[in-house]
């Protein structure tokens, strides 16, 4: 499979305690990105990188959230001290340099965080 | 305001029928403009760009209406799987890699 992988799928914690995502892109893609979704809404931006550069993060990502890509390959979505409020599907996208352009992201199925 | 809104729906759509929706954009800036599909418990999917010309993929029809902001997606000839959240996602010149993404219209299509 040459798509895009998420580790864990689900993930349930209690409240403050750190949780870790991983995002494995397709290997020919520059830019990664992170998106959260809730229930009834669509994905909301949280950050992406170009190879290891992160580029943009959003004001959704408190200083709570730390997102990394050390070598432009795969990528870590880091929370720390977990809240209720941060339960969400954390999902991860990939695309070629044009992504922006041709709108062509393609996700991953999501890591499923619940926070208890 | 959000800056993708959409109707939520949902649209309760006979088999063979037709069926259209719209979404507002409020940034003026917004350059690209796309149709995403997400099944239930699925990941989103590109469906098709939006030009501004208009543009056909199938049964699909997508309008762009800049002087109102607003973009369409038509649908004809419904079938059992179109049903799914279509999600109308925009990108800005100065944000190329900052898709915003609507909250979607389900579409329910019914035998």
């Amino acid at each position: 499979d040459t798509g895009v992988s998420q580790n864990p799928r689900h993930k349930i914690t209690k409240r403050g305690q750190n949780v870790t995502f991983r995002c494995d892109p397709i290997s020919e893609h520059n830019r990664l990105y992170w998106y959260r979704q809730t229930l009834g809404q669509g994905p909301e931006f949280l950050t992406y990188f170009q190879n290891e550069a992160q580029l943009e993060k959003s004001r959704l990502l408190s200083d709570r959230f730390s997102a990394e890509r050390p070598k432009g390959s795969f990528s870590t979505l880091e929370i720390q001290r977990t809240e209720q409020g941060d339960s969400a599907m954390y999902l991860c996208a990939s695309s070629r340099l044009a992504g922006g352009r041709t709108g062509e992201l393609f996700f991953g199925e999501g890591s499923r965080l619940t926070v208890l | 305001r959000k800056e993708v809104e959409q109707d939520p729906g949902p649209f309760n759509v006979p088999e063979g029928a037709t069926v259209a929706f719209n979404c507002t954009y409020s940034n003026s800036a917004s350059q690209s403009f796309f149709w995403y599909r997400q099944d239930c418990r699925k990941e989103p999917k590109l469906l098709m760009s939006v030009y501004s010309s208009g543009n056909e993929d199938g049964r699909f029809t997508a309008q762009l209406n800049r002087a109102s902001q607003y973009i369409s997606l038509l649908i004809r000839d419904s079938k059992l799987s179109d049903s799914a959240t279509y999600l109308c996602v925009v990108s800005t010149t100065d944000s190329w890699g900052k898709l915003q993404f609507g909250a979607g219209t389900q579409v329910v299509v019914t035998p």
